[in-house]
């Protein structure tokens, strides 16, 4: 069974530019999360999808983050316009209807410069 | 306010001892409680849980008791071997149905040397 997939793995943009991270979650996990790590603090929760639904965003830092999930398969998260305070590795997990435990990907490591 | 803390930044154990990894949380609406390990350029990788309503889970070599009137919970790994060496991290969360957002805390790297 494939993990969870993201990528790129590795992105660093300028101030102002934009940037689409994907996540692919295993297949049939309707359960979809974005995390965020910015350097020296926690993991923070940013959304969580059911299927194609947002079940709860409340941790998106501003209107400058989108995410969307097609047809309750792969999911992204575009950031625009990117500003300093965004950099940190972004997490996405995946889990079925009523597990508690998530599988993550590896992560995409942000960097704008 | 971090409602999940992780007060040792760190640990370094002998091969075969056991270590004891410690969270405090605050938030006492908390009812299930999870931790995770990770490896550089990893994912964190789920490890272990505990309802609010047990007192300890047990999983081979770990262990994670609950203490709820001290609002702490604890990992024991015995033995511990060289390839945990990795960054464990504590989280937490409250039902709000199939929502399982996690509060995390800032991780403890533990060192297992041979």
């Amino acid at each position: 069974e494939a993990g969870v997939t993201q990528f790129p793995s590795h992105s660093v943009i300028e101030k102002g530019q934009t940037v689409t991270l994907r996540c692919d979650p295993i297949s049939g996990h309707d359960n979809l999360y974005w995390y965020r790590r910015v350097m020296g603090k926690e993991i923070k929760f940013l959304l969580h999808f059911v299927k194609e639904s947002k079940q709860d965003e409340s941790g998106m830092p501003n209107n400058r983050f989108l995410a969307e999930r097609t047809g309750g398969t792969y999911s992204t998260l575009k950031v625009q316009p990117a500003e300093l305070e965004d950099s940190g590795v972004y997490f996405c997990a995946s889990s079925p209807q009523g597990a508690t435990g998530y599988t993550f990907g590896s992560g995409t490591r942000l960097t704008v410069v | 306010d971090q409602q999940v803390k992780q007060n040792s930044p760190s640990l370094s154990v002998q091969e075969g001892r056991i270590s004891i990894l410690n969270c405090d949380y605050t938030n006492s609406m908390f009812d299930y409680f999870l931790w995770y390990k990770k490896y550089p350029a990893e994912g964190p990788t789920f490890l272990i849980s505990i309802s609010s309503i047990k007192d300890k889970n047990e999983d081979g070599r770990f262990t994670v008791f609950l203490n709820k009137s001290a609002k702490h919970l604890s990992l024991h790994i015995v033995p511990s071997q060289p390839g945990d060496s990795a960054v464990y991290f504590c989280a937490a969360s409250r039902n709000a149905g199939n929502n399982r957002k996690l509060i995390w805390g800032l991780g403890t790297s533990l060192a297992v040397n041979p």
